[in-house]
């Protein structure tokens, strides 16, 4: 099944503590991008990628990194979670960032303590 | 940087009604995609519009683009308790070096009273 899988689905963390969450497609898309989700401001891209070792600054990058060693991997790295990452996050995929939807992951509810 | 604004944030409708949502962007865009999300769900890719003034229609819903390319709408007609959910526009400007970003606005939630 074509999907984009993202753990962990839960997370709650103490301020500081680096965490990792991971999103994979199956797709061979070459497309790949994190959102935050937050009431009332919708969807805000944090970082997006256009194939392997090319990534780019969405609208809120401060505080996360990101890397794209394989194509089908596009880990959200944050390195000193600060209680202002309480959000929802998605990781989605699309085949090529011009032209095509975006499928996304499940998501991943974090809470920073 | 860019900006796309939705309205209205909540729509309260009974079941056979008409809904609208509207999408305004601060710039002109390349593309529009509308995407859908159930409560406790995540964000599923219905539609993109590319051409100026373009119609889609996917069912009772319908899509439109704006002549200039600012602005969209998605349409449903007689509403069904299978429609609730956030529903969200976004758009791009394959312009420059921001070939990948995809700007959403802030979505329209639907709420439909049987």
């Amino acid at each position: 099944e074509a999907q984009v899988t993202q753990n962990p689905r839960y997370l709650i963390t103490v301020t500081g503590k680096k965490l990792t969450v991971t999103c994979s497609q199956n797709m061979n898309h070459e497309y790949m991008s994190w959102y935050r989700q937050d009431p009332g401001l919708g969807l805000r891209q944090i970082y997006y990628s256009m194939n392997v070792e090319v990534t780019d600054k969405g609208d809120v990058p401060e505080g996360y990194k990101v890397s794209r060693k394989e194509k089908r991997n596009f880990p959200l790295i944050l390195e000193s979670p600060s209680p202002n990452q309480t959000s929802l996050y998605f990781c989605a995929s699309s085949l090529s960032g011009g032209g095509y939807g975006y499928t996304f992951g499940s998501g991943t509810r974090l809470t920073v303590v | 940087g860019q900006q796309v604004m939705q309205i209205p944030q909540y729509q309260h409708v009974q079941e056979g009604e008409d809904f609208t949502t509207y999408c305004n962007s601060s710039t002109t865009l390349s593309n529009i995609q509308w995407y859908k999300q159930r409560p406790g769900g995540h964000p599923v890719f219905l539609i993109q519009l590319v051409k100026s003034g373009e119609v889609k229609k996917q069912k009772r819903l319908t899509f439109q683009f704006g002549e200039a390319k600012k602005n969209s709408s998605l349409h449903i007609t007689a509403t069904q308790t299978t429609d609730v959910g956030t529903y969200f526009c976004a758009g791009s400007d394959w312009g420059g070096t921001s070939y990948g970003k995809l700007t959403f606005g802030q979505g329209t939630i639907l709420t439909v009273h049987p």
